[in-house]
């Protein structure tokens, strides 16, 4: 595709359930982004995978939230055992080296 | 901890004037500042973006002033419009393709 693909683009789950949020980043992209947006705020940092390197989880908020690339590309977000805090606008970017970041239209994920 | 300090929180601009939004960062290893544009319902999209070698950079009624020596950056929006009515966000990242680190962001009314 042309852009930053997530899916779904709306999520309802309950409290305790595991959630799975999708990102297929821009083809050849060798960076991707996790970032949470709460109602109103501005962009949290969550994860970030650059090639093959290591990825930088500094921002993951607990240990209930996980992520991984395949492949280099298709990334997951997963969210275990969901809580009401966890609602928000959880959205995705791809780069390519230094260089403009490509944004997602993002998940609203509702926990009810 | 917050990297990057973005003020105003709002900001309410007549039809035709300068909107002016600020930020100011700490790290100094950071080498790229663009600004991001949000409209509701979308993900963040890249505006203008500028490097220190450079303390201005102007795109049609859009310009980046850059202060080094006070860790400074700030964007101006020439003849506002009701259609740039949205949140702006700063941002700042270091060499090597490191992920963005976002101010709170800034939003922007035009209003005839």
């Amino acid at each position: 595709g042309a852009g930053v693909s997530q899916s779904p683009s709306n999520k309802v789950t309950e409290k305790g359930k595991d959630v799975e949020l999708r990102c297929d980043p821009i083809s050849g992209h060798t960076a991707l982004y996790w970032y949470r947006q709460s109602l109103g705020q501005g962009l949290e940092f969550l994860i970030y995978f650059q090639g093959n390197s290591a990825p930088d989880k500094s921002g993951l908020p607990s240990d209930r939230f996980s992520a991984e690339r395949t492949g280099g590309s298709v990334s997951t977000l997963t969210i275990q055992r969901t809580q009401q805090e966890d609602s928000a606008v959880y959205l995705c970017a791809s780069s390519h080296m230094a260089t403009e970041a490509f944004f997602g239209q993002g998940t609203r994920l509702t926990v009810v | 901890q917050q990297q990057v300090k973005q003020s105003p929180q709002s900001l309410i601009v007549q039809k035709g004037g300068i909107s002016i939004i600020n930020c100011a960062y700490e790290n100094t290893a950071f080498d790229y500042f663009p600004w991001y544009q949000q409209f509701p319902g979308k993900g963040p999209a890249l505006l203008i973006a500028i490097r220190p070698d450079v303390s201005e950079k102007k795109e049609g009624r859009f310009t980046i002033s850059f202060n080094k020596s006070a860790k400074q950056f700030s964007l101006h929006i020439m003849d506002s419009q009701p259609g740039d009515s949205a949140t702006y966000f700063c941002a700042a990242s270091g060499s090597g393709n490191t992920p963005l680190v976002f101010g709170k962001g800034t939003r922007l009314s035009v209003i005839a």
